[in-house]
């Protein structure tokens, strides 16, 4: 079993459509978690970061840390073209490294 | 959020030279950076772990002498690609650890070719 399972997709949703995107994990030590974007050919850009658990909303994109059940989730409000990517999810207890899912490819549809 | 820029963003070379990429930490202190390998489709895979001032921690099956780090200064890490061979084609990204929150920053990553 992977220390984190992330839905490879790929994932095709209309323009305006609210997407979620999930991760779970099976390391209890995980207490930072962050969502990257990762457009082609280009280095990950952070999203979203939450200590513990618990729900932090930035502009359209929502992130949520359920501790208890092990899982993440990232919410996109009012989908749009630019949103077309691969989303990362990542965590890690402290100890510098980052453990990462293995990226769901999103495509919003015009 | 923090800057991290790599250079250069795309490097053809040929097969036995030596290939060097610099990643700088931009407007932060980076006493630890991370370098990383993406094959395509695929999640980013760590090579190493570098810290200022002190030699770097290669990940398993990672050849030491074939990939050389330099963390020489804050925000400074230099990767250097030795002898490369077709093999080494890759995306190689590196990322630059900000402060206590242990959230890291990406450089925009280098594509090489090695023909």
């Amino acid at each position: 079993q992977k220390e984190v399972e992330q839905d490879p997709g790929p994932l095709s949703v209309p323009e305006g459509a609210i997407v979620s995107l999930n991760c779970t994990y099976s390391n209890s030590a995980f207490q930072y978690f962050m969502w990257y974007r990762q457009y082609s050919r280009k280095g990950p850009e952070l999203l979203m970061y939450t200590y513990s658990s618990g729900n932090k909303e930035d502009g359209r994109f929502t992130a949520q840390v359920d501790k208890s059940s092990k899982y993440i989730s990232l919410f996109i409000r009012d989908s749009q073209p630019s949103d077309s990517a691969t989303y990362l999810c990542a965590m890690t207890g402290g100890n510098e490294k980052l453990t990462f899912g293995t990226g769901t490819r999103l495509t919003i549809i015009p | 959020g923090a800057v991290v820029s790599q250079h250069p963003s795309r490097v053809i070379c040929k097969s036995g030279t030596s290939v060097k990429i610099e990643c700088r930490s931009l407007d932060f202190q980076a006493t630890t950076m991370f370098w990383y390998r993406q094959f395509p489709k695929k999640s980013l895979m760590l090579m190493a772990t570098s810290n200022e001032g002190s030699k770097a921690t290669y990940e398993q099956g990672v050849e030491k002498d074939k990939f050389l780090i330099n963390h020489a200064s804050l925000t400074l890490s230099t990767l250097t690609v030795t002898s490369a061979h077709p093999e080494d084609s890759s995306f190689y990204i590196c990322s630059a650890r900000s402060g206590s929150k242990n959230i890291q920053y990406f450089g925009a990553g280098t594509r090489l070719s090695v023909l």
